[in-house]
């Protein structure tokens, strides 16, 4: 089975602080994607990347960055943390788009 | 109109009660669809995967696509209290598309 790893379940971090959010696949999957989950809201597509050191803006990509240097891992950076980024962070990997995407255990990352 | 509207609920249910979930989408170049149950805490699982229209059946699971009137459907028979989580559909245009795009997501609970 696919395997996708974030390195954190849960984060509390204090406002203006630099964030990274770290997720890794095992499934030499081209395409890997960030989400935040908000009640009320769903999932909404931060960032997503179909390839090594490629990336592309999603819905909400304001105040986020990532970063991919390997193809199996795909970084999550809050540069500059703020209390309306308190949410829960998915990651998600894909060989094809369109295929099937496979989600990691998620990340509840609190601002304070 | 949004992309994908699905009902929020939340639905209760007694044990081995049939449940209906269900869909709607406006883009006619949807061509993958999905459902992912997320129990609490976690991040979704693929639940079932149908490409194009038609009907998938997996155990005490179903799904059902109809591509003419933009509607899809997952079935629950025989429902069980571990079926208790929010179900998020979700759907794409093509493999070389965008991301998927998903519902807002039912909660469901099954009492015993």
């Amino acid at each position: 089975d696919v395997k996708v790893t974030q390195s954190s379940r849960y984060l509390v971090k204090r406002t203006g602080e630099k964030v990274f959010l770290e997720c890794v696949q095992d499934m030499d999957h081209e395409n890997m994607f960030w989400y935040r989950q908000d009640p009320g809201l769903g999932l909404r597509l931060i960032y997503f990347s179909y390839d090594v050191k490629m990336k592309e803006k999603g819905d909400i990509p304001e105040g986020y960055s990532v970063s991919r240097e390997k193809k199996e891992r795909f970084s999550l950076i809050l540069e500059s943390a703020s209390t309306n980024q308190t949410s829960m962070y998915l990651c998600a990997s894909v060989r094809l788009r369109g295929e099937k995407l496979f989600f990691g255990s998620g990340t509840q990352l609190s601002v304070l | 109109q949004k992309e994908v509207e699905q009902d929020p609920g939340p639905l209760s249910v007694p044990e081995g009660a049939i449940v209906s979930l269900n869909c709607t989408y406006s883009n006619s170049a949807f061509q993958y669809f999905m459902w992912y149950r997320q129990y609490s805490r976690k991040g979704p699982e693929l639940l079932m995967y149908t490409y194009s229209s038609g009907n998938k059946e997996d155990g005490r699971f179903t799904a059902q696509v109809d591509k003419s009137s933009k509607y899809i459907s997952l079935f629950i028979r025989d429902s069980q209290p571990s079926d208790s989580a929010t179900y998020l559909c979700a759907m794409s245009a093509d493999q070389a598309g965008t991301a998927l795009i998903f519902g807002k997501g039912t909660t469901l609970s099954v009492s015993s």
